[in-house]
């Protein structure tokens, strides 16, 4: 395994959706069960956001999804919010009970 | 509630060591594991290891075996990573988490410490 691509930045205005993306780049995304988000504003800690590949942990809106397709799994955000602008990062399995996580993407709201 | 108290910021020299410790509360320590991940200044994470509070097993990434050591000590439910033969390349916030599920799902975070890696 090695550690996922994602895009530099995505962009979108308040109530849309935007989707990031995270994909393999050895062609083997792994087990979706081991594919998480994180959230992560300036100056804080990450915060999860989805955990086994769609699952919301208590608390985070629904606004939050997640998804897999082929070799890509994705974090779609509904109804885009001021406050979702911040980075985000997939972590997947890498093997041997070890995970990587993705370079980030920065989600700008317009 | 579930706290992760982290120590202090830490300045170093090239060579020296450092240990980081997470100070752990709210919850049955030897239930969960802790996950140690790194932040560089303007950097994404990186994911450093894994450490079961039970039984003391740990996961490395490849990239951090064998200078980077973490272990935990249940009776002050307190986990720690040290790092060794320090880099300028390691300075970093230095984030410990709890592991919900075994998932690589980090629930809980501590509030970082970064440690400065500089001559």
């Amino acid at each position: 395994q090695s550690a996922p691509a994602q895009p530099a930045s995505v962009a979108g205005s308040p109530g849309q959706s935007v989707t990031v993306s995270c994909t393999a780049t050895n062609g083997d995304i792994g087990s979706f069960t081991l594919v998480s988000w994180y959230q992560q504003h300036p100056g804080q800690a990450p915060k999860l956001l989805i955990f086994e590949g769609h699952k919301r942990p208590s608390g985070v809106s629904a606004r939050f999804s997640g998804s897999k397709s082929g070799n890509t799994v994705s974090l779609t955000i509904s109804g885009l919010q001021s406050d979702d602008e911040a980075d985000y990062y997939c972590c997947t399995y890498a093997g041997s009970n070890t995970y990587f996580f993705g370079p980030g993407t920065r989600v700008t709201v317009l | 509630q579930v706290q992760l108290e982290q120590s202090g910021a830490e300045l170093r020299k090239p060579g020296a060591s450092v240990k980081v410790s997470c100070k752990a509360s709210g919850y049955n320590f030897i239930r969960y594991s802790i996950i140690w991940v790194r932040q560089a200044p303007g950097q994404g994470l990186e994911w450093v290891g894994r450490i079961s509070a039970y039984s003391g097993n740990t996961e490395y990434a490849q990239k951090f075996q064998g200078r980077f050591v973490m272990t935990t000590d249940a009776s002050t439910t307190t986990a720690f990573l040290e790092a060794g033969s320090l880099r300028s390349d390691d300075t970093a916030v230095y984030y410990c988490a709890r592991e919900e599920l075994g998932y690589g799902d980090c629930v809980d975070w501590g509030q970082g410490t970064l440690v400065a890696v500089s001559s």
